[in-house]
């Protein structure tokens, strides 16, 4: 299985600064066929069910504010809150779907 | 409106069996795979099961694989995991979720998903 790790675990950013969330592969999801990276991020709040915010790496799911953007190829990608907002706290997980899908351990974001 | 309803959990002692349930609505049922997602407990995701759309693939857990079995009613929207010889460890909150695609050969992302129903594995 591809293994999934996120940096950090947890972290904690002032209201209208920006948050960065780093996803990591144990091996390459872009498809060279297709030329795509075989990945979705997700949000989820305190008592609710994940959320999906981007597909395809860098694909943003209708409804999603603009302030999040996702990037990256190959192995390593990024999801960033430009300016965090209130609503925003939740952990947030990467996963890929190359192979059997499998999920980061989360990351944890909070207001500073 | 897309709506996923799980149901079917509840508290069951080690070595039982129990059958989750998700009813789906608001989209073409059998136009898409879907799947069970579990969240132990101030844990984190992990992927269960999926089938695809009719259900000439489905795929399983190395954690589960042999233990649960996952299949789908189209004519009734439904999808279920029939959860056998249940460990400890199988306790968590267990989501339905739709996926992008069919699912003919692979699966894909996780566009919508259920409340969760719990499921606890205790003597």
């Amino acid at each position: 299985d591809i293994v999934m790790t996120q940096s950090p675990d947890s972290l904690a950013v002032s209201l209208a600064e920006r948050a960065t969330i780093n996803c990591k592969s144990s091996q390459n999801i872009l498809s060279t066929s297709y030329n795509k990276n075989y990945l979705a991020w997700y949000q989820q709040r305190p008592g609710q069910p994940p959320k999906l915010l981007f597909y395809w790496a860098s694909t943003r799911q209708s409804g999603v504010p603009d302030r999040f953007s996702g990037s990256g190829s190959g192995t390593d990608f990024t999801l960033t809150i430009s300016s965090l907002q209130a609503e925003d706290v939740a952990v947030y997980y990467c996963q890929q779907y190359y192979t059997t899908p499998t999920f980061g351990q989360g990351t944890k974001v909070e207001i500073k | 409106e897309v709506q996923l309803v799980e149901s079917g959990g509840g508290l069951v002692q080690p070595g039982r069996s129990l059958r989750l349930s998700c009813a789906a609505s608001g989209f073409t049922f059998d136009d898409y795979a879907m799947h069970w997602v579990r969240q132990a407990p101030g844990k984190g995701l992990e992927w269960v099961s999926g089938i695809s759309w009719n259900s000439g693939n489905k795929g399983y857990a190395d954690s589960v694989k042999g233990r649960f079995t996952i299949s789908r009613d189209n004519a009734k929207n439904s999808l279920y995991l029939q959860m056998n010889s249940l460990r400890a460890e199988d306790t968590a909150l267990y989501y339905c979720a739709k996926d992008s695609e069919r699912g003919f050969g692979e699966f894909y992302y996780f566009d919508y998903w259920g409340q969760g129903t719990l499921v606890t594995v205790s003597s």
